[in-house]
């Protein structure tokens, strides 16, 4: 199936800086790639959808000046967590899909993010 | 109706059991659904898709009722490698056609 690999895989971090995580689409164009966040025993939460070459639509209650999402190539997106701060510690996931509404979407390793 | 809706289990079974998981949906305009698999501390990782009345795979088949908007995913002789959370999704719709996962049920197979 297709690959998606996400970058890195986990990361420590100081209170106040800022973190960027890498989604790449190995073997197709992702048209669309979709960031999502996973606190421990919760279910995976939507942040943004991207579309590459325009402004990421994200959830509501999600910043959109915190959580910095660039889509510049069809095999490339960025999320860029700025000031962070301990409670954005979490495991973050992107995926990634190449076709229309229909197709599933593949996903990414996963980067768990710890902010001390 | 929320959006996806799963019960979160968990569900104990023994080797060999047969386990099956409901899944609701608000959009009635959904047209294909999913059912990923997630392991603790891994990423989802697709098990199946479901885009008429149903689809079997093995030991695995998935059921959709459109008129209930509901789906299904039966899994028959259950292995203790079955034993994750199996998440139900659904498109929410529109052009980007964002994936909205539900909180997953939890299965655990026990020797």
């Amino acid at each position: 199936g297709a690959v998606v690999s996400q970058h890195p895989s986990w990361v420590i971090c100081k209170s106040g800086t800022s973190v960027k995580i890498e989604c790449r689409s190995l073997d197709f164009q992702a048209t669309t790639m979709f960031w999502y966040r996973q606190f421990p025993k919760q279910s995976l939460m939507l942040m943004a959808t991207s579309n590459e070459g325009s402004k990421a639509t994200y959830e509501q209650g999600v910043e959109k000046d915190k959580f910095l999402i660039n889509h510049a190539s069809l095999t490339l997106s960025t999320l860029t967590v700025t000031s962070a701060h301990p409670e954005d510690s979490s495991f973050y996931i992107c995926s990634a899909r190449g076709g229309t509404t229909n197709t599933e979407a593949f996903f990414g390793q996963g980067t768990r993010l710890t902010v001390v | 109706r929320k959006e996806v809706e799963q019960d979160p289990g968990p569900f104990n079974v023994p080797e060999g059991a047969t386990v099956a998981f409901n899944c609701t949906y608000s959009n009635s305009a959904s047209q294909s659904f999913f059912w990923y698999r997630q392991d603790c501390r891994k990423e989802p990782k697709l098990l199946m898709s479901v885009y008429s009345s149903g689809n079997e795979d093995g030991r695995f088949t998935a059921q959709l009722n459109r008129a209930s908007q509901y789906i299904s995913l039966l899994i028959r002789d259950s292995k203790l490698s079955d034993s994750a959370t199996y998440l139900c999704v659904v498109p929410r719709g529109g052009s980007q056609g964002n994936l909205i996962f539900g909180k997953g049920t939890k299965l655990s197979v026990k020797p």
